[in-house]
């Protein structure tokens, strides 16, 4: 597709158990972003990959939390034994790895966790 | 500590009328600035860049003006209609050798009444 596409676009869950979370960026964009957004806040960065790099982890609030990108496209943004705080939108963006250019949002994943 | 505020949760107008949303921060010195729309249930989409040298920049109805003196970004929507109503976001970039982090504001929410 045109934009960047993340899913499931809502997810529920028990307090707990995993959950893996896809993003699938832009085609031809090098750098890929996640983000966590709580009600009414901004977004908070969670972790970043460019290219073959070594991805910036410095935003993941936890070691339940991890991420990976293969083969430079599709990501996934795993959450193990999810609590109730890791309740929030979880946005996904990529852009061209150049000064200045836009990041271009998927719609997020809505995680709920019971 | 590094802070952006953006003025007050939530923003009123009559339709027609000039919105001006306020974009501050402290403890940065940002390469360039961004400013997003967000609507509800959906990712933030990208407006308009303006760089560390640029005093304002232009783009239809929206007009953007940067003062790295004021530490501040005015961000104004003119003739505004009932669909301008949404989140807007502004976001600072750190390092002008690098796109790689955005840092977001919390957000304005704009409603525009008919």
């Amino acid at each position: 597709g045109a934009g960047v596409s993340q899913s499931p676009s809502n997810k529920v869950t028990e307090k707990g158990k995993d959950v893996e979370l896809r993003c699938d960026p832009i085609s031809g964009h090098t750098a890929l972003y996640w983000y966590r957004q709580s009600l009414g806040q901004g977004l908070e960065f969670l972790i970043y990959f460019q290219g073959n790099s070594a991805p910036d982890k410095s935003g993941l609030p936890s070691d339940r939390f991890s991420a990976e990108r293969t083969g430079g496209s599709v990501s996934t943004l795993t959450i193990q034994r999810t609590q109730q705080e890791d309740s929030a939108v979880y946005l996904c963006a990529s852009t061209l790895e150049t000064f200045g250019q836009p990041q271009h949002f998927g719609d997020g994943t809505r995680l709920s966790i019971l | 500590s590094q802070k952006i505020e953006q003025n007050s949760e939530a923003l009123n107008i009559q339709e027609g009328k000039t919105a001006t949303l306020t974009c501050n921060y402290t403890n940065y010195s940002p390469a360039y600035l961004q400013w997003y729309r967000q609507d509800p249930g959906r990712g933030p989409v990208f407006l308009l860049l303006i760089r560390e040298n640029e005093k304002e920049k232009r783009k239809e109805r929206l007009k953007v003006t940067f003062d790295t003196t004021l530490k501040q970004s005015l961000f104004h929507i003119t003739a505004s209609q009932p669909a301008d109503s949404a989140t807007y976001l502004c976001a600072l970039a750190l390092s002008s050798g690098s796109a790689r982090q955005l840092t977001f504001g919390s957000g304005t929410q704009l409603t525009v009444l008919p």
